[in-house]
């Protein structure tokens, strides 16, 4: 079974910086597996953020930026906003499989 | 600006079939992919499978034996059907769609499932 593990709770203060990191139980993560980052707050549908490792949607804002971080995908957020307090989900495709696995999540808390 | 919405009983009995719809607005279902995720309250998100327009459809390989996706371009819509419910599929379930970059970009608002134990 595929497992991919995000960190379960980050910590940043307003104007900081943080990063998000996605792994894959089956090895490096590359832009093969299109990751995907999602924003969830409470009561909300998941909105998404970035796909395909490092495309922002237009209405993502410009201090979200994805990439590939020793062998994981990663999301940095550069600037953080209050608003930015959420849960943040990756998501991998696995092509052998044609299937898609969520991480566990992040919960992101702007302090 | 295309809008999804799902619908079907928020309540169904364990052991029989879960039956949801989601009907696609302000654009066509033609092209794309149309996906189902679930999220059981309180936990994170479980990608459960997608159809293809054209119907060819894949599915989460721990929910496979259940899990049936259809699409229906007449309605632009799509339906999931999952069968032998139990306590452990109670969760809210998602609509989106994702494009051939693998974008999800557009999501329903979520439907509450509730299989009573």
């Amino acid at each position: 079974q595929t497992v991919v593990t995000q960190e379960p709770s980050l910590t940043v203060s307003p104007g900081g910086t943080v990063t998000l990191t996605c792994a894959s139980s089956t090895g490096a993560v590359t832009s093969d597996y299109y990751p995907n980052w999602f924003q969830q707050k409470p009561g909300q549908a998941p909105r998404s953020l970035i796909y395909s490792t490092n495309y922002r949607h237009y209405w993502t804002p410009a201090r979200f930026s994805g990439s590939l971080l020793g062998g994981k995908a990663a999301l940095t957020l550069s600037g953080v906003q209050p608003e930015d307090e959420a849960e943040f989900y990756c998501l991998l495709y696995y092509g052998g499989a044609q299937n898609w696995v969520f991480g566990g999540g992040t919960r992101l808390t702007v302090l | 600006q295309v809008q999804l919405q799902e619908s079907g009983p928020g309540l169904v009995k364990p052991s029989e079939t879960l039956s949801l719809t989601c009907t696609v607005s302000g654009g066509s279902i033609n092209t794309y992919y149309w996906t189902w995720i679930r999220q059981p309250p309180g936990k994170g998100l479980e990608w459960i499978g997608y159809i293809h327009y054209s119907g060819s459809a894949n599915y989460n390989p721990s929910l496979k034996s259940r899990v049936t996706i259809s699409v229906d371009t007449s309605k632009n819509q799509f339906s999931l059907k999952l069968t032998s419910v139990t306590a452990a599929d109670t969760a809210v379930y998602y609509c989106a769609r994702a494009n051939a970059y693998w974008e999800y970009d557009y999501w329903g608002q979520g439907a509450l499932v509730t299989v009573p134990s």
